[in-house]
């Protein structure tokens, strides 16, 4: 079975910090992974996703997430946190089924950008 | 863009109350899909349906079922609401599989039902 484990329910950084989120996965095969967004009271949107080739990902303003299969790990970071960033990130595994994938999501990450 | 419509943004229904939550997409996608989101769990999968008339339970079925007659349509029923459902509903879609990298897909999702049982 898949799992995705994201270190840190709550992430705080100041405006202009570097943005680091933490996701560690679980697959017995070759996963395909995302990082999804979801701003205050909206649905989730994506920000970026691995397939295969290049291990460094970018998404979406300025995010960008490298898989690294020896640390089963697919961290995201943004350089320089805008207030904008505000939000709660998740990572996901997806798994493929018969039909089409089925998406396994961490527990979440809620980001605070002070001023 | 796909939209994927979810019918009520806010819901407060009792203990023992039947509830419909109804999804709505937009651009011929196969895969429709519930989810369930509480703080801290994240998004928990209850069903899922690859086509028309067929669905799957996911992680946490129990005390839900399903309904997909059209495609463009999933909806989630409680039979009975329990307080312990009381969470963020999120319904998605995504395209089938058509292809090498159909695990790629990428879902998208409605806004979320809120829903609140008294």
């Amino acid at each position: 079975a898949q799992s995705v484990t994201q270190l840190g329910s709550h992430v705080s950084v100041s405006e202009g910090a570097l943005v680091l989120l933490r996701c560690n996965y679980s697959s017995s095969v070759p996963p395909y992974l995302f990082w999804y967004v979801q701003y205050p009271n909206q649905g989730l949107q994506l920000l970026l996703k691995y397939t295969t080739g290049a291990t460094l990902v970018k998404g979406i303003n300025g995010f960008e997430a490298e898989f690294k299969k020896s640390e089963t790990s697919f961290h995201l970071t943004k350089p320089s946190a805008h207030m904008s960033d505000a939000a709660e990130y998740f990572c996901a595994v997806s798994v493929l089924k018969a039909a089409g994938n089925k998406l396994t999501f961490g527990g979440g990450t809620r980001v605070l950008v002070k001023p | 863009d796909v939209k994927v419509t979810q019918s009520s943004r806010y819901l407060v229904k009792r203990t023992g109350e039947k509830v419909f939550l109804e999804c709505v997409q937009d651009m011929d996608h196969e895969n429709m899909f519930w989810y369930r989101q509480d703080p801290g769990l994240g998004l928990r999968l209850i069903y899922f349906s690859y086509d028309v008339k067929m669905k799957e339970k996911g992680d946490i079925p129990e005390g839900y079922s399903v309904s997909r007659e059209k495609k463009e349509r999933f909806s989630l029923i409680l039979e009975s609401a329990s307080t312990n459902q009381t969470s963020m509903y999120l319904c998605a879609s995504s395209l089938g599989r058509g292809g090498g990298t159909s695990g790629a897909n990428v879902l998208t999702f409605g806004a979320g039902s809120r829903l609140t049982v008294l």
